[in-house]
């Protein structure tokens, strides 16, 4: 199975900070990756698709950025909605592995 | 609106069985790969079990091979997951997730709220 790791696992941050969440995967899975958030208690929720690719009704503060092995998820300006856990996944490959996901606090 | 309903989670005992349903709605159910995801208390997320559009294609993490069983009806907009010989590890809530592809993933675009399945005696 392909491995998944995110780092950090946990980052403190600002609102109106920029912030980067990256993610690695221990075989190449060419731009197949996705980024969902996830707030205790509820879903995860779809966030960016293909790597860079934002789902509809997603804020532009919102990006993704890589291919093949190496991966960014990147927050432009910190809104306080968006303090979650944050969770990469391949879906190269079965099986579709999650990384172990970043909680994002407020610092 | 897209709606996926899970039902059937509780508390059952080690070695035994349980069914899960999740009732899909707001979108054509036949045009989508759907999957079970699961999330053991206080930790990650765990990809289960994938069943292409037509049923042709179901696969499993190692995890719960040979032992948990996915199924659709495309007639009653239905997912099922047969669980059997339950493991304390497989506490879990499990969540119903609609994929934006029919056969191979191309992104998991709707969860549903999940139910808790506790393995315990």
């Amino acid at each position: 199975d392909i491995q998944m790791t995110q780092s950090p696992s946990t980052l403190s941050a600002s609102v109106g900070e920029r912030v980067t969440i990256t993610c690695r995967a221990s075989q190449s899975i060419s731009s197949w990756l996705a980024w969902y958030q996830q707030k205790p208690g509820k879903a995860p929720k779809l966030l960016i698709y293909k790597a860079s690719i934002l789902e509809s009704g997603v804020p532009s503060r919102f990006s993704g950025s890589g291919s093949g092995t190496d991966f960014t998820l990147t927050i432009s300006s910190l809104q306080p909605d968006d303090f979650a856990t944050y969770h990469c996944q391949q879906y190269s490959s079965y099986s579709y592995t999650f990384g172990q996901g970043t909680r994002l606090e407020i610092k | 609106e897209v709606q996926l309903v899970e039902s059937g989670g509780g508390l059952v005992q080690p070695g035994r069985s349980l069914r899960l349903s999740c009732a899909a709605s707001g979108f054509t159910f036949d045009d989508c790969a759907m999957h079970w995801v699961r999330q053991a208390p206080g930790k990650g997320l765990e990809w289960v079990s994938g069943i292409s559009w037509n049923s042709n294609k179901i696969e499993y993490a190692d995890s719960v091979k040979g032992r948990f069983t996915t199924s659709r009806d495309n007639a009653k907009n239905s997912l099922y997951l047969q669980m059997s010989s339950l493991r304390a590890d497989d506490t879990a809530l499990y969540y119903c997730v609609k994929d934006r592809g029919r056969i191979s993933s191309y992104a998991f675009d709707c969860w549903g709220q999940g139910t808790l399945v506790t393995v315990s005696s």
